[in-house]
């Protein structure tokens, strides 16, 4: 079965980049879409196809995609960035859509 | 307010079934493509299966390790979204949420407005 690889957990001081990635073989292929999760609440879509941004969502969050990889930034990351992040795509046929397994951020 | 309310979750033992409802309001829920995502206590986001709007088809697809058990389905006249669960097992135990599968101007598979939860749990 198909499977998108994130790193548990990633931590920045508040004002720093975080970087969060996603590795997928059918990622050139396939858009990734990016959501944030805080504690208790549903999740958030961030980024979307990649690299776009929904409208709500800081100019901060950026995406992009090259390979087998996608990144999820946060420029400058803040406190309430603090979150679980998932990244979701399909397989290189679209009918297994899974997210990755989460990326716990934190901001202190 | 474009809103999403889950509801019918609730303990039920191996084995027995249990159907969701999801309520929508705010936005044409005729013409959207609406999913079930899955969280276990603890654990990552799963995602369960797809209904299309009736104008695309109403067709569904669904998770593998829900294929055969679980049923989506929707009634329009009444805003509601509803996943039907038989067979039920102790790994299906999770907070169900659904959401829109693309809205507006989002694409497929961008999953923009949700609700908040309704937990199910499989225990004997």
């Amino acid at each position: 079965s198909y499977e998108l690889t994130q790193p548990p957990s990633v931590s920045v001081s508040p004002g720093q980049t975080a970087r969060i990635t996603c590795s997928g073989d059918a990622l050139p292929k396939k858009y990734a879409y990016w959501y944030q999760q805080k504690s208790g609440q549903a999740p958030v879509l961030v980024i979307y196809e990649d690299s776009k941004r929904p409208s709500g969502i800081p100019e901060r969050f950026s995406g992009s995609s090259s390979g087998t990889m996608a990144t999820l930034t946060i420029s400058g990351a803040q406190v309430e960035d603090e979150a679980d992040y998932y990244c979701y795509s399909t397989d290189s046929s679209g009918n297994q859509k899974v997210f990755g397994g989460g990326t716990k951020l934190t901001v202190l | 307010e474009v809103q999403l309310v889950e509801s019918g979750g609730g303990l039920v033992k191996p084995g027995g079934s249990l159907r969701l409802s999801c309520a929508a309001s705010g936005f044409t829920f005729s013409n959207a493509w609406m999913s079930w995502v899955r969280q276990a206590p603890g654990k990552g986001l799963e995602w369960v299966g797809r209904i299309k709007s009736k104008t695309d088809g109403g067709t569904t697809d669904y998770a593998a390790p829900v294929k055969g058990r679980f049923t989506i389905s929707r009634d329009d006249s009444k805003n509601t979204l509803y996943l039907q669960m038989n067979s039920l097992k102790t790994e299906d135990t999770a907070v169900y949420y659904c959401t829109t599968d693309g809205s507006g101007s989002l694409p497929r598979d961008a999953f923009d407005i949700w609700g908040q939860g309704t937990m199910v749990t499989v225990s004997s």
